[in-house]
C-alpha cells in the first residue's frame, strides 16, 4: 500500500534553513506529482508546493515563493523541500501528499503523517 | 479561487445527518473539487474527489454533491468515528483549501 514518511523537521531560528524529505513507497513514484502541504498549529491546511512527475514543472504558494524549493529524486523515490529564510509564520506541520495525476493539478489521494517545523529564536 | 466553508462548527448527535457547505469564489468544474477528513493528531484523508466520487474504502454514508460554485458534503447517520474536521479543496486553479468545518458531538 502507499506509504509516505516525512523527515527533517525540528526547531530552527528565524532566517535559517531546513530541508524536509519524504520517502515514498507502494506506488510508481515516477508517475505522479508530489505536493507539500502545511498546517500551522490549530489552523487549517495550506498548500505549499507541487512538482510534476519528472520534476520539470514546479509551482509554489505566494507565501513561500523565492524562499522554498521543491525537488525530487525518482531513483530514490523521494521528494524534498528546501526551506530558506525561515520565518515564525512558517511554523507548521508539513505534510507530503501524493497527487492523483502526473502533471500539476489533481487532488491529493495519500498523505504522510507530517513533520513539525518550529521557527523560533 | 477562495473556498468558504460553512458552518464553522456543527454540533450533532450520533445517528444524525450532517450537511457541510463549500462555496467557491468563482465557477469551478466539479472535477476539481475534493473533500478530506482530519482527526486530531492525524493527517488528512481523502473522502471525495470529483465532487461526488468516494475514495477507496470510504463508506457510502458520505455523499458529495454540487456544481458551479456550491458544493456539499452530506454525512448520513453520523458514526462516532465521523466526528472530525472536514476540508474542501480545489485543484482547478492552483490549489486552495476551505477553512474547515468541525463536526463535534453534541
Amino acid at each position: 500500500q502507499v506509504h509516505l514518511v516525512e523527515s527533517g523537521g525540528g526547531v530552527v531560528q528565524p532566517g535559517r534553513s531546513l530541508r524536509l524529505s519524504c520517502a515514498a513507497s507502494g506506488f510508481t513514484f515516477s508517475s505522479y506529482v508530489m505536493n507539500w502541504v502545511r498546517q500551522a498549529p490549530g489552523k487549517g491546511l495550506e498548500w505549499v508546493a507541487v512538482i510534476s512527475f519528472d520534476g520539470s514543472e514546479k509551482h509554489y504558494a505566494d507565501s513561500v515563493r523565492g524562499r522554498f524549493t521543491i525537488s525530487r529524486d525518482n531513483s530514490k523515490n523521494t521528494v524534498s523541500l528546501q526551506m530558506n529564510s525561515l520565518r515564525a509564520e512558517d511554523t507548521a506541520v508539513y505534510y507530503c501528499a501524493k497527487g492523483s495525476v502526473s502533471y500539476t493539478g489533481g487532488y491529493f489521494d495519500y498523505w504522510g503523517q507530517g513533520t513539525l517545523v518550529t521557527v523560533s529564536s | 479561487i477562495v473556498l468558504t466553508q460553512s458552518p464553522g462548527t456543527l454540533s450533532l448527535s450520533p445517528g444524525e445527518r450532517a450537511t457541510l457547505s463549500c462555496r467557491a469564489s468563482q465557477t469551478l468544474s466539479s472535477s476539481y473539487l475534493a473533500w478530506y477528513q482530519q482527526k486530531p493528531g492525524q493527517a488528512p484523508r481523502l473522502l471525495i474527489y470529483g465532487a461526488s466520487n468516494r475514495a477507496t474504502g470510504i463508506p457510502d454514508r458520505f455523499i458529495g454533491g454540487g456544481s458551479g460554485t456550491d458544493f456539499t458534503l452530506t454525512i448520513y447517520r453520523l458514526e462516532p468515528e465521523d466526528f472530525a474536521v472536514y476540508y474542501c479543496h480545489q485543484c482547478g486553479n492552483s490549489f486552495t483549501f476551505g477553512g474547515g468545518t468541525k463536526v463535534e458531538i453534541k
